[in-house]
């Protein structure tokens, strides 16, 4: 089994719905991160979390929101798509900031 | 501010050449410094990292970097491309606050 595990892997849905991607590691980190990207912008975090009750906002939070539902297990929600959010989404756990970062294979979601 | 430049959007290099690929950044003190490769339909996986010691940095797949702190540099090298190493290449850097900063990324194609 992959150490992180994104579902869906793809996702195409209409402007105005509400969707979640799902993440989950079997690292037994206590760090997760929602990235978002763009071609030509590199990697964005739009949300990161250290344990199950500590939340935080990125670089580029507004339209999403995260639930982080166990230490291994956090999922990012947009609450009304829009097409601009169309993009590749990827999850990422770490033991701390100097260590390596496990990502999962990419969500890659298309809002029409 | 926080800031990582990779300058080359896209390079191409023939099968067998050497290859550098340019990592720049602004941060006050020695930071964290990581090389992702990221191949087609992939997550990303890490190359190398550094953040002290030794400022030749050897990773996997015979790559190695250089941190260079008079040009905050941590640019990447590899003597001899193979046709596998097509990718797109991610330097990172931090800790800002509690977060990492990810470079636009560069595009590497290697020609036969």
């Amino acid at each position: 089994d992959a150490d992180v595990t994104q579902t869906p892997r793809n996702r195409i849905t209409k402007t105005g719905k509400r969707i979640m991607l799902e993440c989950s590691q079997t690292k037994g980190h206590d760090r997760m991160y929602w990235y978002r990207q763009d071609p030509g912008l590199g990697l964005q975090l739009i949300y990161y979390s250290f344990d199950v009750k500590d939340i935080n906002k990125g670089e580029i939070s507004d339209g999403y929101s995260v639930s982080r539902q166990a230490q291994a297990k956090f999922s990012l929600s947009l609450e009304s798509a829009i097409p601009n959010q169309t993009a590749l989404y990827f999850c990422a756990t770490s033991d701390a900031l100097n260590t390596e970062a496990f990502f999962g294979q990419g969500t890659r979601l298309t809002v029409v | 501010a926080q800031s990582v430049t990779q300058p080359d959007i896209h390079i191409t290099v023939s099968e067998g050449a050497s290859l550098e690929l340019r990592c720049n950044y602004s941060y006050g003190a020695t930071p964290y410094l990581f090389w992702y490769v990221q191949s087609p339909g992939q997550g990303l996986q890490l190359l190398l990292k550094y953040f002290s010691g030794d400022t030749l940095v050897q990773g996997i797949k015979g790559f190695e970097a250089e941190f260079k702190r008079s040009q905050s540099s941590f640019n990447l090298r590899k003597p001899s491309v193979h046709w596998s190493d097509a990718a797109e290449y991610f330097c990172a850097v931090g800790p800002y606050g509690n977060k990492l900063v990810f470079g636009a990324g560069t595009i590497l194609r290697v020609k036969s």
